[in-house]
């Protein structure tokens, strides 16, 4: 079983559609919860840092993290075809700063 | 504005040939990371350094050697490719926190 779960999608969404995406993780070590965005051949660049659970908000991005149900989430709003990209979850450990990645959800959203 | 720079971008290769990606940074972090990235896949640590003179295999078992003789240099190098290294190498940095930086990948082929 892998560590951390992430749906590959494509989620293909109309432009101003909130969007959820998702992970799951068995570790119940993992304490750090990021969410990193990689367009077509570039690498990933970060878009929201959270520890422990909780909501982050910046902007259209919402980060969650429910500790209790090894669930993380990340939504947009007025989802903008700008948005298009594959979003990926990432966590570590409180001591360790070696990041365990998802696979990565493909995102489009079309005009 | 990239802070973190790998050179080539894309490269194809033929089979047995050595080869060398190369990795700078210019923001001075101690912490740095080479990734190894499939489609559809979870990114996978290869190798990773703490700083000058320090380097540590990763948790995917990789026939590629790094090296970190320069804070902000850190090449990795196959000394005889074969078929099977054909994958995307991406390098990331990161200061005392979890926040990587990422370049922008090299896509190996090797024919």
């Amino acid at each position: 079983q892998k560590e951390v779960e992430q749906d590959p999608g494509p989620l293909s969404v109309p432009e101003g559609a909130i969007v959820s995406l998702n992970c799951t993780y068995s570790n119940s070590a993992f304490q750090y919860f990021m969410w990193y965005r990689q367009y077509s051949r570039k690498g990933p660049e970060l878009l929201m840092y959270t520890y422990s659970s909780g909501n982050k908000e910046d902007g259209r991005f919402t980060a969650q993290v429910d500790k209790s149900s090894k669930y993380i989430s990340l939504f947009i709003r007025d989802s903008q075809p700008s948005d298009s990209a594959t979003y990926l979850c990432a966590m570590s450990g409180y001591n360790t700063d070696k990041l365990i990645f998802g696979t990565g959800t493909r995102l489009q959203v079309f005009p | 504005e990239a802070d973190i720079y790998q050179t080539p971008r894309y490269l194809v290769i033929g089979t047995g040939k050595k080869i060398t990606l190369e990795c700078s940074q210019t923001m001075g972090h101690d912490k740095m990371y080479w990734y190894q990235q499939d489609p559809g896949m979870e990114l996978h640590l290869i190798h990773y350094s703490y700083g000058v003179n320090s380097t540590e295999k990763g948790d995917l078992s990789s026939e590629s050697t790094v090296s970190r003789i320069r804070t902000e240099h850190f090449p990795l190098t196959l000394e005889s490719a074969r078929p099977s290294h054909t994958s995307q190498y991406l390098c990331a940095s990161s200061e005392l926190n979890r926040d990587y930086t990422f370049g922008s990948g090299t896509r190996l082929t090797v024919v």
